[in-house]
């Protein structure tokens, strides 16, 4: 069946303009999750929704970044004014519910920010 | 909240030998450990998963150990291939998150 998908696979962007990544989750999953990976570095978790709820923003890095789930399916995470720290990989994972199941994630976005 | 150290960052062994790579974890509800091998410029996947309530699994080359009490966890590579050259991430997880470690970039020289 079909996996994780987001889009756009790469995105390059001036600094102050904002972006908008996009997830679809596989099909069933409720639960979905974003994480930012730096150029050889870890996996930053950002946020876990549960349907459409979104229970812990406290990962998100500043308030310039938010992000949104709706019917339960597709999310998106918008970057506002971005600035250059904000180049990274973007990775979506989905899981079946949530806590204690395996994660699949997506091919991620490359952001690259000018 | 949850915080994971792994150890080593780099681990470099010839091709045959084994490779053991080491993580910790602070949070005592944590209750699932899985770990994601993750090749140059791909997405992470899953090789294997470990729940609180075993102590050890097995899946050919690969094996993954938990201690609960001293909260740790390790995963074990045997008869490493040069395929099996990637960073690899431990993960320890609970009801509403899943926190990962820093990652243990693997070179297995032919």
């Amino acid at each position: 069946g079909a996996g994780v998908s987001q889009s756009p696979s790469n995105k390059v962007t001036e600094k102050g303009k904002d972006v908008e990544l996009r997830c679809d989750p596989i099909s069933g999953h409720t639960a979905l999750y974003w994480y930012r990976q730096s150029l050889g570095q870890g996996l930053e978790f950002l946020i876990y929704f549960q349907g459409n709820s979104a229970p812990d923003k406290s990962g998100l890095p500043s308030d310039r970044f938010s992000a949104e789930r709706t019917g339960g399916s597709v999310s998106t995470l918008t970057i506002q004014r971005t600035q250059q720290e904000d180049s990274a990989v973007y990775l979506c994972a989905s899981s079946l519910n949530l806590g204690g199941e395996t994660q699949y994630f997506g091919p991620g976005t490359r952001l690259l920010v000018l | 909240g949850e915080n994971v150290e792994q150890h080593p960052s780099t681990l470099s062994v010839q091709e045959g030998d084994s490779a053991v790579i080491k993580c910790t974890y602070s949070d005592s509800a944590s209750n699932y450990f899985p770990w994601y091998k993750q090749e140059l410029g791909k997405r992470p996947q899953l090789i294997i998963d470990i729940r609180s309530n075993v102590g050890e699994k097995k899946d050919q080359r690969i094996a993954v150990t938990l201690n609960k009490t001293a909260k740790h966890f390790s995963l074990h590579i045997t008869e490493t291939q040069p395929e099996d050259s990637a960073v690899y991430f431990c993960a320890a997880s609970k009801v509403q998150d899943m926190r990962f470690g820093a990652g243990t970039r693997l070179t297995v020289k032919p």
